[in-house]
């Protein structure tokens, strides 16, 4: 089964940078997923695409402070230089035959 | 620029039917996919199903099915959303996004907020 697991929380300071991580579930480890962020009383927005060999392309108007890697089944959204409106929940998403999957999101707190 | 611009929030009794839209524009309607998504109070998203523009052919998650519509008037670039027999779980607030890979979205609707109370 496709599933994508993510840590409920983080949190790092002003200025610092942050690494949030998705877990592809066992025998998924090549899919490609995407990050979305989604602020406090807002809708989401998606961050980028991110390929299993660690390529990604990012939305429109996404700063290269947003930057995503990945490792065998993880895939990792790193922000440098955090600001405050970076405080948001990030979820990836992943598909599989037509099916789309997200993660349970994390809650990032900026310090 | 791209847009998915949804209708307004809907106040609806238990058992009755909702319509929410999803204009698009900025693009060719048909050439992407629209999903649709759902967030209940306080909890994450959670993908519900996408369309085919081109040929109005849904694809509904599991626990979406029966209850839900997915339709087209590709004259106006708009997606809607029907739901039926509404529950008050059903309580959400309703995305729609765009697809480029059918199930991976890159622009998202403002949301619509539907809540179901007697």
């Amino acid at each position: 089964q496709l599933v994508l697991t993510q840590s409920p929380s983080a949190s790092a300071s002003l200025g610092a940078s942050v690494k949030l991580t998705c877990t592809l579930s066992s025998g998924h480890s090549s899919y490609a997923i995407a990050w979305h962020q989604q602020q406090p009383e807002k809708g989401p927005r998606y961050l980028m695409k991110l390929n299993s060999d660690g390529s990604h392309s990012k939305g429109d108007g996404i700063p290269d402070r947003f930057s995503g890697s990945s490792s065998g089944a993880e895939r990792y959204l790193t922000i440098s230089s955090l600001q405050s409106e970076d405080e948001a929940d990030y979820y990836c998403q992943t598909w599989g035959t037509g099916i789309g999957v997200f993660g349970g999101g994390t809650k990032l707190t900026v310090l | 620029q791209v847009q998915l611009v949804q209708s307004g929030s809907e106040l609806k009794k238990p058992g009755a039917s909702v319509k929410v839209s999803c204009k698009a524009s900025g693009y060719t309607f048909t050439s992407y996919a629209m999903n649709w998504v759902r967030q209940a109070p306080g909890q994450g998203l959670e993908w519900m199903g996408w369309i085919n523009t081109n040929t109005g052919n849904p694809t509904y998650a599991q626990g979406f099915t029966g209850r839900f519509v997915f339709s087209l008037d590709t004259s106006v670039s708009t997606a809607y959303l029907q739901i039926s027999s509404l529950k008050a779980e059903d309580t959400a607030v309703y995305y729609c996004a765009r697809g480029i890979v059918p199930p991976l979205v890159d622009y998202w609707g403002q949301g619509t907020l539907v809540t179901v109370s007697s």
